[in-house]
């Protein structure tokens, strides 16, 4: 197993473009997440999704989209990169559908200049 | 609104010397309180998963404990390679999904 594979490892963007940040898990779990981690601040969830087709907004949103087509894959799109996306981000999955302990991906690190 | 607050921020120890990680929550309606463990530059590794007040889990040098309103990560004779940050995590049963609240963590390093 794989487990949670996340691509680019890095990525610099200048401010307004946009881009994809994939995430897969070869675990067959229904529960997909994605975070960023800032310093001085915990984990902080951004969208999840509990099965292929069903998304919702975590606690950081705005500026952000995913979709879910199949139990696999969960992209995050950057829709007009800032500034203030600059951070890490964490795919995570979990075998619990409600989202309990998570598994994570290696994390991309973006820089929006 | 629900809160984690990891202590210290930052413990140095030497190879060895046991201690503890403190985790106090405020949440409303525990469902799961979590540890992880994150090295630079990783994403967070999984550690324990806490239910209810009075429940303990161990994993080598490392046993997690949990009372009502916080939780301990205790380090026995801990090496070089437990060094990194260890991160606690609470979720509720709360809100339109089961919300995750993390820390900020507790950086740890053991000198040999």
């Amino acid at each position: 197993n794989a487990g949670v594979t996340q691509t680019p490892k890095f990525q610099v963007l200048k401010t307004g473009q946009s881009m994809t940040l994939q995430c897969a898990q070869d675990m067959n779990h229904e529960y997909m997440s994605w975070y960023r981690q800032d310093p001085g601040m915990g984990l902080r969830l951004i969208h999840y999704s509990v099965g292929a087709g069903i998304t919702d907004q975590g606690e950081v949103p705005n500026g952000y989209n995913v979709s879910r087509s199949t139990t696999e894959d969960f992209p995050l799109r950057l829709l007009s990169a800032a500034p203030s996306q600059t951070s890490v981000y964490f795919c995570a999955s979990s075998p619990d559908r409600t989202g309990g302990a998570q598994y994570f991906g290696p994390g991309t690190r973006l820089t929006v200049l | 609104e629900d809160q984690v607050t990891q202590s210290p921020e930052a413990l140095r120890l030497q190879e060895g010397e046991s201690s503890s990680l403190n985790c106090s929550y405020t949440v409303s309606g525990l469902r799961g309180l979590f540890w992880y463990r994150q090295d630079p530059g990783k994403g967070p590794e999984f550690l324990f998963t806490l239910y209810s007040a009075g429940e303990e889990k161990e994993k080598e040098r490392l046993k997690a404990t949990l009372t009502k309103k916080e939780s301990f990560l205790h380090i026995t004779a801990p090496k070089p390679e437990d060094s990194a940050t260890y991160l606690c995590a609470v979720q509720a049963n709360s809100g339109g999904y089961q919300k995750v609240t993390f820390g900020i963590g507790t950086k740890l390093q053991v000198i040999p």
